[in-house]
């Protein structure tokens, strides 16, 4: 149990259509992170949201975009998706640092996205 | 631009061996390094984290070197065991309370019973 859920766990879309997807994070984690990962690929950074605002973004286009909300949830928006959107989606969250200063992102199961 | 590069990209054992992955970086400014495992078309957990600071980590059968000048880790898997059949990624940061890390393109290990 990892503490962040993401929905839908698999969703099918057609070229050219928007989608939202979901993470709920744990209570007490303020940063939020949201990575693509291609098929045979590692996770590639997407944009990271803290306090609601999105603070560090990935090399990504403006048609993917996000939204975090004060009860630890956020989601992810893509417009006009294309085929190479198919991918994994993984949510990451962490709160405040420990004592040790460690810096261990907690990820959700991620959303597959199947785009045709 | 930061780029992680893992190798093999695919390894295949028999039980009980013990075996080494490999994870090297390009720009060594880094935080930390992280070693993750991740199942068939789950997310990822995380195993180890070193500190830019520190030489290794070890968590159970598994030990996590770093040599941060050279632009390396290596992850040492002692007495492999099927279950640890998965994809082993590495990834680095670059600062405190970033969460925007780079990673590899993982190796995918296989245990054969």
């Amino acid at each position: 149990e990892t503490g962040v859920t993401q929905s839908p766990t698999h969703l099918i879309k057609t070229r050219g259509q928007q989608v939202t997807l979901r993470c709920s994070s744990q209570s007490g984690h303020n940063t939020v992170s949201w990575y693509q990962q291609a098929l045979g690929q590692g996770p590639q950074f997407i944009f990271q949201y803290y306090r609601e605002e999105e603070n560090g973004r990935g090399n990504f286009p403006p048609r993917f975009s996000g939204l975090q909300f004060p009860n630890y949830s956020s989601e992810l928006n893509v417009n006009a998706l294309e085929l190479d959107d198919s991918a994994l989606y993984l949510c990451a969250s962490r709160g405040q640092l420990s004592t040790s200063g460690a810096n261990v992102l907690t990820f959700g199961a991620g959303s597959r996205l199947t785009v045709l | 631009k930061q780029e992680v590069t893992q190798i093999p990209a695919a390894l295949s054992v028999p039980e009980g061996e013990n075996l080494v992955l490999n994870c090297s970086f390009t720009d060594s400014a880094i935080y930390n390094l992280q070693w993750f495992r991740q199942d068939p078309g789950k997310g990822l957990t995380s195993l180890l984290l070193i500190q830019s600071s520190q030489r290794e980590q070890t968590s159970g059968r598994l030990n996590a070197s770093l040599d941060k000048s050279s632009g390396r880790s290596t992850l040492y898997i002692a007495a492999s065991q099927p279950g640890d059949s998965a994809t082993y990624l590495c990834a680095v940061s670059h600062q405190t309370g970033a969460n925007n890390l780079f990673f590899g393109t993982g190796t995918r290990l296989t245990v054969i019973p």
